[in-house]
């Protein structure tokens, strides 16, 4: 099974902030990466897949890239909506495993 | 806009057994793989199986391999998840989810998810 790391597991930011989350991959799965958020309580939702393309209605600030065994999630500008928890997930084959969770919480 | 909606959840007993359902609405329900994520309270999220579009194989996670069972009805637009030999470690919301597109993709659409305690 493909392993996921996520670094770091828990960031404090500022509003306004640049963060950026990073997953690694145990073996390379080209860009067949997705980067999920989740607020308490709810379900997750999907942000970005393939590696870098934006899903519908996601905005501009969120970026992702990478390929291979290395991926990054970018917010440009930390909103007050975007705190939260974000896992990538590995799509190249299964089990479709993730990572294993990086909670971005207010300064 | 995509429904699906989850139920079938409550407390069982080690070893016992529960079905749980998702109504799928909205969407061409059988053109769709649908998905099964579990959430342990407190804990991330752990991908369980998936069953394809048109007949293809079902995938599982080790961890419930020969237990839990995946199944479709399309038509009444259901998705289904037996699981049997319950574990206390098998505790979690229980989300079903739409896979985006045939192929490498994700899943795009999740329920709300419905609780499953197993616990004497």
């Amino acid at each position: 099974d493909i392993q996921l790391t996520q670094s770091p597991s828990f960031l404090s930011a500022s509003v306004g902030d640049r963060v950026t989350i990073t997953c690694r991959a145990s073996q390379g799965i080209t860009s067949y990466l997705a980067w999920y958020q989740q607020k308490p309580g709810k379900a997750p939702k999907l942000l970005i897949y393939a590696a870098s393309t934006l899903q519908s209605g996601v905005p501009s600030r969120f970026s992702g890239s990478g390929s291979g065994t290395e991926f990054t999630l970018t917010i440009s500008s930390l909103q007050p909506e975007d705190f939260a928890t974000y896992y990538c997930q590995q799509v190249n084959s299964y089990p479709r495993t993730f990572g294993q969770g990086t909670k971005v919480e207010i300064k | 806009e995509v429904q699906l909606v989850e139920s079938g959840g409550g407390l069982v007993q080690p070893g016992g057994s529960l079905r749980l359902s998702c109504a799928a609405s909205e969407f061409t329900f059988s053109s769709f793989s649908m998905t099964w994520v579990r959430q342990a309270p407190g804990k991330g999220l752990e991908w369980v199986s998936v069953i394809g579009a048109g007949g293809s194989p079902p995938y599982y996670a080790d961890s419930v391999k020969g237990r839990f069972t995946i199944s479709r009805d399309d038509s009444k637009n259901t998705l289904y998840l037996q699981m049997s030999s319950l574990r206390v470690e098998d505790t979690a919301i229980y989300y079903c989810a739409r896979k985006m597109n045939f192929g490498k993709y994700p899943v795009d659409y999740w329920g709300q998810g419905t609780l499953v305690t197993v616990s004497s």
